[in-house]
């Protein structure tokens, strides 16, 4: 069964501090995994989506990793700032599907003066 | 550019009544899913439809339905609501069915 595990499941930090989120997934076979920032009741927007061959990719302050022989990946948050507070999902997709993504249930991130 | 637009925003029905709810992508994308997000949980796979048809199915009943319209919007259908249904109800459409999916603000349904 295809799944997407993060952690840790909430995370509160001072402002200006880094933080890194975690990603863990057992979809196979792989195709691409999306980072996507989801503000409270609101729909989810793309950071970051790196394939198979790619280990790191960036968006200003968010940079995401990506190991698949581990099957995991990381969001770094560099000098956060009071709007990333948000929920931070996983998203990983399976290749020769009909884009069926698995979702993972996302980290809560609260940054705080 | 307008990005994918959903309708409508909040919504509020009883048990046993069916509603309907709108989408409509982004000018060129094909592709529409829908996704099921109950409060904390992430996202759940419901349809996608590319070109009018439907190429995915998630496990839902068929209480749900959904269809695509030749300008490629998209309206899901629920039938006989159950207090269950109540969450936000999310549309992302994009290119091509791999595509990256852009979602639009969603549409939260609240079942008495």
């Amino acid at each position: 069964k295809n799944q997407v595990e993060q952690s840790p499941q909430s995370l509160i930090i001072l402002e200006g501090k880094n933080c890194t989120l975690q990603c863990n997934y057992t979809v196979s076979p792989f195709s691409n995994l999306r980072w996507y920032k989801q503000d409270t009741g609101r729909g989810p927007v793309s950071l970051t989506i790196m394939t198979f061959s790619e280990n790191t990719k960036s968006n200003g302050r968010y940079t995401a990793t990506l190991d698949a022989d581990t099957k995991q990946s990381s969001l770094h948050i560099t000098a956060s700032q009071l709007s990333d507070s948000a929920s931070y999902i996983c998203v990983v997709s399976a290749a020769g599907t009909a884009s069926k993504l698995t979702f993972g249930t996302g980290t809560r991130l609260q940054v705080t003066l | 550019d307008a990005g994918v637009t959903q309708s409508p925003t909040h919504l509020i029905k009883t048990r046993g009544q069916q509603v309907t709810l709108r989408c409509s992508p982004i000018s060129g994308h094909k592709s529409v899913s829908w996704y099921q997000q109950v409060l904390g949980q992430g996202p759940q796979f419901i349809f996608q439809y590319y070109e009018k048809e439907e190429r995915g199915r998630g496990n839902f009943p068929d209480r749900f339905s959904a269809r695509q319209f030749p300008n490629y919007s998209s309206e899901l259908n629920v039938n006989a609501l159950l207090l269950g249904d109540s969450a936000l109800y999310l549309c992302a459409s994009s290119l091509g069915r791999e595509k990256t999916q852009y979602f639009g603000p969603g549409t939260r349904l609240l079942v008495l």
